[in-house]
């Protein structure tokens, strides 16, 4: 079965950080470039960023929202994506999700909160 | 870069076809054949049902067809049944980033 599981949310202060997993099974991972999006409660899908594969050399890109602050990172090893989220901001508030790109963003993972509150 | 334009809502009786435009840019929608559309029901994961402008993954239902004129995409769902109702969002890729629309939120009446 195809799957992406995400990790590591939770409540975090204003200014802190956070390190969310996205583990991958049932597809050839390596090969795949691996998104970031997420979504504050009640409203629409924002693109964070992505991390191509060892092919294109890793390369990241980010939105402008987060670019400094949030760094996209893979082990291929594990099969396992992460998302680095450093001076936090209550607007970083989401349910965030990470998706496989081949064809479109599929498969997506059932998301993890990130609650930036004090 | 702002997000793309969707219109906020739509909706259609069970049977009848509706469209979803999803406007951008040159420099986005109009300047690439990457739009998809993703499906999303409340509480739910989105789900992809077109790549590349207008092709269907496998398990979509080809009542969901799509297309770009310019810089807007639509996507069109026919004989619309009671499932179809959710949020429905274009994304393109804009030069290294990509751009949601803001969603749509579809009602079958």
């Amino acid at each position: 079965e195809v799957q992406l599981v995400e990790s590591g949310g939770g409540l975090v202060q204003p200014g802190g950080s956070l390190q969310l997993s996205c583990a991958a099974s049932g597809f050839i991972f390596s090969g795949s470039a691996m998104h970031w999006v997420r979504q504050a409660s009640g409203k629409g899908l924002e693109w964070v960023g992505r991390i191509k594969n060892k092919a294109n050399s890793y390369a990241t890109t980010y939105a402008a929202s987060v670019k400094g602050r949030f760094t996209i990172s893979r082990d291929d090893s594990k099969n396992t994506a992460y998302l680095q989220m450093n001076s936090l901001k209550t607007e970083d508030t989401a349910v965030y999700y990470c998706a496989a790109a081949t064809t479109g963003f599929d498969p997506w993972g059932q998301g993890t909160l990130v609650t930036v509150s004090s | 870069q702002s997000a793309l334009t969707q219109p906020p809502s739509a909706s259609g009786s069970p049977g009848q076809s509706v469209t979803i435009s999803c406007t951008g840019t040159s420099s986005d929608i109009g300047g690439y054949n990457y739009v998809s559309w993703y499906q999303q029901h409340p509480g739910k994961a989105p789900k992809l049902m077109i790549y590349e402008v207008s092709k269907r993954p496998s398990g979509v239902p080809d009542r969901f067809s799509a297309s770009k004129s310019g810089n807007t995409a639509s996507l069109t769902v026919s004989g619309l049944q009671a499932d179809d109702e959710a949020d429905y969002y274009c994304c393109s890729y804009a030069g290294s980033t990509h751009l949601f629309g803001g969603g749509t939120k579809l009602t079958v009446l």
